[in-house]
């Protein structure tokens, strides 16, 4: 049963336009969820995160949103560059987890065109 | 800034072979991850370790095994490998169990085996 859903395998926006990565999640125990980024032929790197107990996180161009009620996270890229292209995946951190801290999604892909 | 290393960035190997991929971290974590990568099913976890001479299973740990003889080492090995193990191969680390900073991954390895 997947923890942590993404819908969406890809998402295509114009540049200098909001991108808006949906994430949705069963588990109500996750104390904190992260966003990645990857490129392809690279490792995920970090992106941000929100606390559960927050329902919002704003660093830059990136914000995160967290509605704990509809178990439901987005992340917003304001405006997009072609730079952002990139594979996108959530992430619930459970604390003692029996399967590793994290738990991901399968990804976004996000395009942003010229 | 903590480095996490995988030792081949690309390996072709024929069928059968046994394989190594090796992982080295340079921050003194605690925990260590293999994940692979493969298109429309995101990042699926191979097996973690939680401490030296500790391993779990995750949840695709069929034709895999690990060996962490050292704290900053986590290798995974491919007994005989076969076709459907072409993929790319992904190693993190983090620094407790229920860091609220997530993991740091390496570069990733595509293996592909032929």
């Amino acid at each position: 049963d997947q923890q942590v859903k993404q819908n969406s395998p890809s998402l295509s926006v114009q540049e200098g336009r909001i991108s808006i990565l949906n994430c949705d999640y069963t588990n109500s125990m996750f104390d904190y969820f992260l966003w990645y980024k990857k490129y392809p032929a690279e490792g995920p790197t970090f992106l941000i995160s929100i606390s559960s107990i927050k329902d919002k996180n704003e660093d830059g161009r990136f914000t995160v949103f967290l509605n704990k009620s509809a178990k439901h996270l987005s992340l917003h890229i304001v405006p997009s560059q072609p730079g952002d292209s990139a594979v996108y995946f959530c992430a619930g951190l459970l604390h003692g987890g029996s399967q590793g801290n994290l738990i991901f999604g399968k990804g976004t892909k996000l395009s942003v065109k010229p | 800034d903590v480095k996490v290393t995988q030792s081949s960035r690309y390996l072709v190997k024929r069928t059968g072979e046994k394989v190594f991929l090796e992982c080295v971290q340079d921050m003194d974590h605690e925990n260590m991850f293999w994940y692979r990568q493969d298109p429309g099913l995101g990042l699926r976890l191979i097996y973690f370790s939680y401490d030296v001479k500790m391993k779990e299973k995750g949840d695709i740990p069929e034709g895999y095994s690990v060996s962490r003889e050292k704290k900053e080492r986590f290798s995974l090995i491919l007994e005989s490998a076969s076709t459907n193990q072409t993929s790319m191969y992904l190693c993190a680390s983090s620094l407790n169990r229920g860091a609220n900073y997530g993991y740091t991954f390496g570069s990733g390895t595509r293996l592909t085996v032929v």
